[in-house]
């Protein structure tokens, strides 16, 4: 079935460092792409997303960008904080209420 | 606005009892979404309503899950029995639009059953 993946599960960056979290998604007609944070107990927080005619976003020390030769959708974190510890989600939404989420990747922030 | 509103927070129940969790979604929304996430398998969705009306519930596990949605702002999911597979977070979300927009969850409901 289609699916949203990810490469790397785990992502350890030192404090003030940028972050770059990966994400592949399968279906070529989704249009509209959004990443989550989740801290931990916590819900999926909607941090940033972005839709197929662009390539790329920014938001507040964040930015998206987009690769749809390659499938391929990227978050960036700047000047990475202790507080942006948490899972990262990709999710996918061909068009449909069906938003297709990855596993996560994990972001440890090293002091 | 409150966000999504989910109870409890966690429940701790044995195998065989009737389990049901809350959601009240954010007031105007007209979309609402059960998911289950589980470390194997990430979130899965379980049900989706529009305006009140199941769209989609083949994400449904089996008989022993329901979700009623009486008015629009209260859902529930109910686990009748409940087994030790269904040990899970129960994420209740919603939104604006169908498809096109960010989806906001709960805080989520933590079920465990012994």
């Amino acid at each position: 079935g289609e699916s949203v993946g990810l490469h790397l599960p785990t992502l350890s960056v030192q404090e003030g460092d940028n972050s770059i979290i990966n994400c592949a998604y399968s279906n070529s007609a989704s249009d509209y792409f959004i990443w989550y944070k989740q801290e931990s107990g916590k819900g999926p927080q909607f941090i940033i997303d972005i839709r197929s005619n662009m390539d790329k976003r920014q938001g507040q020390r964040v930015t998206v960008l987009l690769n749809k030769t390659v499938k391929h959708l990227s978050l960036q974190i700047a000047a990475t904080q202790p507080g942006d510890s948490a899972v990262y989600f990709c999710a996918e939404i061909p068009g449909t209420y069906k938003y297709i989420f990855g596993t996560g990747t994990r972001l440890k922030v090293l002091a | 606005d409150a966000g999504v509103i989910q109870s409890p927070r966690h429940e701790v129940t044995e195998m065989g009892q009737e389990v049901t969790l809350r959601c009240k979604p954010i007031s105007g929304h007209n979309s609402l979404f059960w998911y289950r996430q589980t470390m194997m398998r990430g979130l899965e969705l379980l049900i989706y309503f529009n305006n009140n009306v199941p769209i989609d519930d083949s994400g449904m596990p089996e008989d022993r899950f329901s979700a009623k949605m009486p008015n629009a702002s209260f859902s529930t999911l109910k686990i009748q029995p409940s087994e030790p597979r269904d040990s899970a977070v129960y994420f209740c979300a919603s939104s604006l639009q169908q498809g096109t927009g960010e989806l906001f969850f709960g805080e989520g409901s933590r079920l465990t059953v012994l």
